[in-house]
């Protein structure tokens, strides 16, 4: 069974310029969740999506951020403009049943903004 | 806000040690705990859930538990193995359809 598949693996921006990664998730999982981890730090949630409809984007910077799940599979993260403090890894998971389910993770595609 | 708290500092174990790991958390209690396992330059792997109705869980050399009244858990390594070094995180999840917080993991290190 193929994993989660993400890209670009490695980005290099300056700030301001904008930068888009994609998430293919494993096959019939309904849950997709974005991830930003900084260097040292644990996972942050940016968005959950149950198919098409966002469950939670709380901690999204809407006013850089945005993403987007067409038909409920392939997702697109973007951001614009970047800054400084957007370089981070930022990891693709999905779940089959959601909430409890077990995350399966993407190798997460890592953004330097210079 | 919910907070999690991993052991901040690396841990060092000797090969063939019980490495022992600790999440805390504050607030009110997850419906869950996940533990996952992460190496360098990749995604987190899936290791083990546990729900707050158990108290612990087993799965080959690893064991985690689950004190909803320390707001603790606890995963361990048995006969652990160089192989076993890694960053180790806690995830909790509070209901069926919420978001799944993670703590900022542990570093393990596991010496011949």
């Amino acid at each position: 069974e193929a994993g989660v598949a993400q890209s670009p693996r490695y980005k290099i921006i300056e700030k301001r310029q904008s930068v888009a990664f994609w998430c293919n998730p494993i096959s019939g999982h309904a849950t997709l969740y974005w991830y930003q981890q900084i260097l040292g730090q644990g996972p942050k949630l940016l968005i959950q999506f149950q198919n098409n409809g966002v469950v939670d984007d709380s901690q999204l910077p809407k006013d850089r951020f945005s993403a987007e799940r067409l038909k409920g599979v392939d997702s697109t993260l973007k951001i614009q403009p970047a800054k400084l403090e957007d370089s981070a890894v930022y990891l693709c998971a999905s779940s089959l049943q959601g909430g409890t389910g077990e995350l399966f993770f993407g190798e997460g595609s890592r953004l330097t903004v210079l | 806000s919910q907070k999690i708290e991993q052991n901040s500092e690396a841990l060092n174990i000797q090969e063939g040690k019980t490495a022992t790991l600790t999440c805390n958390y504050t607030n009110y209690s997850p419906a869950y705990l996940q533990w996952y396992r992460q190496d360098p330059g990749r995604g987190p792997v899936f290791l083990l859930l546990i729900r707050e109705n158990e108290k612990e869980k087993r799965k080959e050399r690893l064991k985690v538990t689950f004190d909803t009244t320390l707001k603790q858990s606890l995963f361990h390594i048995t006969a652990s193995q160089p192989a076993d070094s890694a960053t180790y995180l806690c995830a909790l999840g509070y209901s069926s359809a919420s978001k799944i917080i993670f703590g900022s993991g542990t570093r393990l290190s596991i010496r011949p």
